[in-house]
């Protein structure tokens, strides 16, 4: 079955290194989307991808670059960690079919900036 | 205005009730509207899509539409302890693929 996979689930780093969040897609979708989650302000989209060298900002996109070198996979880095980027991230991928853009979302990443 | 506006509950109704979730948007162009279900530390999970004006059924679930006022509800109805969650509405635009969601409502259900 096709599916959307994010790694690692889990991850604690220090403020001021950089961290690299991976995102693997089956489902051949052109769209994918890198999300955060935090209490208060619901899904907030990062930055995302139309197709293979796409690449777009999102309303809470410093910090964080993306690169699409294929279709599949859509890393997500954080240049030097802050404290304020402890947050769950959450990717997503939609086909664009016209008016047909349902996302579907990976399992998330929980990640801790001490 | 935020674009995508959704009251934060919790919206507590006794099992069996009707449940209803509402949602405005501020972009007048959007065109695909969507409810997701979020169960507390899992993914969103998408239970519903609707494209035109009016009501679109699936089982217990019916999504409902106007455009000129800009507002999306979903109706649950024979509502379950199970359907206890968040619930979020999110919208894109007619010529954006990106999808906006609210902020969505915690739904409780108590037996």
């Amino acid at each position: 079955d096709a599916e959307i996979t994010q790694s690692p689930r889990h991850k604690i780093t220090e403020t001021g290194r950089q961290v690299t969040l991976a995102c693997h897609q089956t489902w051949n979708h052109n769209n994918m989307f890198w999300y955060r989650q935090d209490l208060g302000h619901g899904l907030r989209l990062i930055h995302y991808s139309y197709g293979v060298q796409d690449t777009n900002k999102g309303e809470v996109s410093d910090g964080y670059s993306v690169s699409r070198s294929n279709t599949e996979d859509l890393p997500l880095t954080l240049e030097s960690a802050a404290s304020s980027q402890t947050s769950v991230y959450f990717c997503a991928s939609s086909e664009s079919l016209g008016e047909n853009t349902e996302a579907f979302f990976g399992q998330g990443t929980r990640l801790t900036v001490v | 205005q935020k674009e995508v506006e959704q009251n934060s509950g919790p919206l507590s109704v006794p099992e069996g009730a009707i449940a209803s979730l509402n949602c405005t948007y501020s972009d007048r162009v959007s065109q695909s509207f969507f409810w997701y279900r979020q169960y507390s530390g899992k993914s969103p999970e998408l239970i519903m899509s609707i494209y035109s004006n009016g009501d679109k059924e699936d089982g217990r679930f019916t999504a409902q539409l106007n455009k000129a006022s800009q507002y999306v509800s979903l109706l649950i109805r024979d509502s379950q302890p199970s359907d206890s969650a968040t619930y979020l509405c999110a919208v894109n635009g007619a010529k954006t693929d990106k999808l906006i969601f609210g902020t969505g409502t915690r739904l409780q259900v108590f037996p």
